[in-house]
Formats: structure tokens, C-alpha cells, sequence
């Protein structure tokens, strides 16, 4: 099974500053690395993934840097806004099928 | 706009009782997957299945808890006694699988608490 490590737990930014949230995992993963942002109330909702063919993925305001070899993940977060105040999950996958172990968790807060 | 409906949102019962939660994947989707999330555990996978077979539920407390899919629009996660232990919001997903991994869309959850 799966094991994967999601830091820091908590993170507080200011408006407009980077956060930047990591992920590292231990067996070798399958094909697609996603994050999920999950607000109060809500279930978790995929907010951006990578496949590992590439070292980068960039939507908007949101940054995947992927490193295969060290099996790390990271999400970067440009000009935090505080509507991203949320928990984020990254994933990874088994090896097979669509099972998906999720991290810990990181409590963002982004002060206005 | 597809999503996954989850019944009850709410549920408050006391121990020893029944707790049936009810989940209606996305139409067209294949894997169905149940979680729990507690603030100790995170979000635990309880149950996966694909075209209505079970796959995994490793996850899951044999003795109390059991999960099903009745047919392909409706996945059923029971827990008969119920303990305290077992308050937690349980989360329904639903994906589409062909061939490699691919996202799992959630709903929006059934928060249960044992008295």
C-alpha cells in the first residue's frame, strides 16, 4: 500500500504571497498526481493533476512541480488569494486501478 | 451539471443503532469509493468498487460495516451496531476508469454522530 507524506500541516500566507505545500511518497506510483482542495462543508474537489511525463503543470494562479526521482510532489500556490483558504489533499495512485491514497492534509489560511 | 448526491447530509443516532448511507454515483461512471474523514485519520478509504464488484474494502471494520451497489446508480454503506467511534463525515466518489488512474469526483458527504 501506498504511503505518502503531505507538509506542512497547517500554513498561514499572506494576501499575495506563495504558498507552497509537499507531498513525497514511498512505492513506486502509478500515472497521475493529483491535489485536491477541499472547503468546510464540502466534499474534497480535484483542483489540478499531473501526469509524470512531465516536471511541470501550470493552471492559473496553480503550479505542480513533479520529481520523479526523488518521488516528490509539490503545489504551489502564486498571489494567494483569501478565497484559496482551504485544506489540500494531494494523491497518489496504487500501482493499479483507480485506488488513490490521500495525504494528511494542509489547512491553508490566507490573511487578507 | 453531473454530480454525486449523497442522503442523509445529516445523521445523529444512538448506539447500537443501524445507519444506512446512500450514495448516487455520476451516470456513466464505473468506480464507486467510499471514505471516511475524522480530523485524527484523515480521509480513510473504506470500500472501492468497479462495474459494481467489490475490489477493496480492506478499509473497512468487517464485523459492523458493510457496503454494497445494489445496481449501477446506487451504492449503499451500513453500519449495524454503531458506535461512537464512528461519528465522522462519510464521503462518497464516483470515477470513470479506462485504463490508468483518473479523478475522483466527490459529494458532498452524510456527517454522522453516534450518541
Amino acid at each position: 500500500q501506498q504511503q505518502v507524506k503531505q507538509s506542512p500541516q497547517s500554513l498561514i500566507v499572506q494576501k499575495g504571497g506563495i504558498s507552497i505545500i509537499n507531498c513525497a511518497y514511498e512505492n513506486t506510483a502509478f500515472d497521475y498526481f493529483p491535489w485536491y482542495q477541499q472547503f468546510p462543508g464540502k466534499g474534497p474537489a480535484l483542483l489540478i493533476a499531473i501526469r509524470p511525463d512531465v516536471s511541470e503543470k501550470k493552471e492559473g494562479r496553480f503550479t505542480i512541480s513533479f520529481n520523479k526521482g526523488a518521488k516528490q510532489f509539490s503545489l504551489h500556490i502564486m498571489d494567494s488569494q483569501p478565497g484559496d483558504s482551504a485544506t489540500y489533499f494531494c494523491a497518489v495512485p496504487e500501482t493499479s486501478g483507480s485506488r488513490l491514497t490521500f495525504g494528511e492534509g494542509t489547512q491553508l489560511t490566507v490573511n487578507p | 451539471d453531473a454530480r454525486v448526491t449523497q442522503t442523509p447530509r445529516h445523521k445523529v443516532t444512538e448506539m447500537g443503532q443501524e445507519v444506512t448511507m446512500r450514495c448516487q454515483p455520476i451516470l456513466g461512471h464505473n468506480t464507486v469509493f467510499w471514505y471516511r474523514q475524522t480530523m485524527m485519520q484523515g480521509l480513510e478509504l473504506l470500500a472501492y468498487f468497479r462495474n459494481r464488484a467489490p475490489l477493496d474494502d480492506s478499509g473497512m471494520p468487517k464485523d459492523r460495516f458493510s457496503a454494497e451497489m445494489p445496481d449501477a446508480t446506487l451504492a449503499t454503506l451500513k453500519i449495524q451496531p454503531s458506535e461512537p467511534r464512528d461519528s465522522a463525515v462519510y464521503f462518497c466518489a464516483s470515477g470513470l476508469e479506462v485504463g490508468r488512474t483518473d479523478t475522483q469526483y466527490f459529494g458532498p458527504g452524510t456527517r454522522l454522530t453516534v450518541l
